[in-house]
């Protein structure tokens, strides 16, 4: 079956400006993490949802970051008003029901802050 | 939180050695897990392993969990084996996962 998809797959955006980034987990999967990594870095954990509620968001670097899940598939990585230190990979990871088993990555989405 | 530390940070082979990638937490994890990121930055999952030996090819991992450490064993490596290898581990009540800072490995033909 399908993996975990990301879109876009790369983004740049001008510093001020909205973007969106979008994530597709396995289907049927009821967790649903994103992480952030910089370059040179291991992944850093941003926020979890476990069906449509956000369990943990205590990792989102700002009030600029924003996510959401609200029909507990598809969720939504928002960040506001870009800064160029928002430049990163941002991947999504799925796993089957809590979340303390096996999470299944995406290909990232790498923004770039002009 | 947990801290991660992998070992070595580099590392260069010549097609069809072996090596042994280390992973050193700070506390008791409940969720441990390899991973190989290709040169695309797609993170492949290698292991769940919380604990115990498991293997698969030309790859194996072993976890003391009393002890707080995860070896990673890669048996007559290839070139297709370069990149980054991060361990991750998630402790407590929580549910996420802390990676290491990887350990870029690089093989010669």
């Amino acid at each position: 079956g399908a993996g975990v998809s990301q879109s876009p797959r790369y983004k740049v955006a001008k510093r001020g400006q909205d973007v969106a980034l979008r994530c597709d987990p396995i289907s049927g999967h009821v967790s649903l993490f994103w992480y952030q990594q910089a370059l040179g870095q291991g992944p850093e954990f941003l926020t979890y949802f476990q069906n449509e509620a956000q369990l943990d968001k205590s990792g989102l670097p700002s009030d600029r970051f924003f996510a959401e899940r609200p029909e507990g598939s598809v969720s939504t990585l928002k960040i506001q008003r870009t800064q160029q230190e928002d430049s990163a990979v941002y991947l999504c990871a799925s796993s089957f029901s809590h979340g303390r088993e096996t999470q299944y990555f995406g290909p990232g989405t790498r923004l770039l802050v002009l | 939180g947990i801290q991660v530390e992998q070992s070595p940070p580099d590392l260069i082979l010549q097609e069809g050695a072996n090596s042994t990638l280390r992973c050193n937490f700070s506390d008791s994890v409940n969720n441990l897990q390899w991973f190989h990121q290709n040169p695309w930055g797609q993170l492949i999952n290698l292991f769940y392993i919380p604990s115990g030996t498991k293997q698969n090819g030309r790859l194996s991992a072993t976890t003391v969990a009393t002890e707080r450490y995860s070896l990673l064993y890669i048996s007559s490596s290839q070139t297709t084996d370069s990149g980054v290898y991060f361990c991750a581990g998630e402790g407590g009540s929580n549910y996420k996962l802390t990676f290491g800072k990887g350990t870029l490995l690089t093989v010669n033909p």
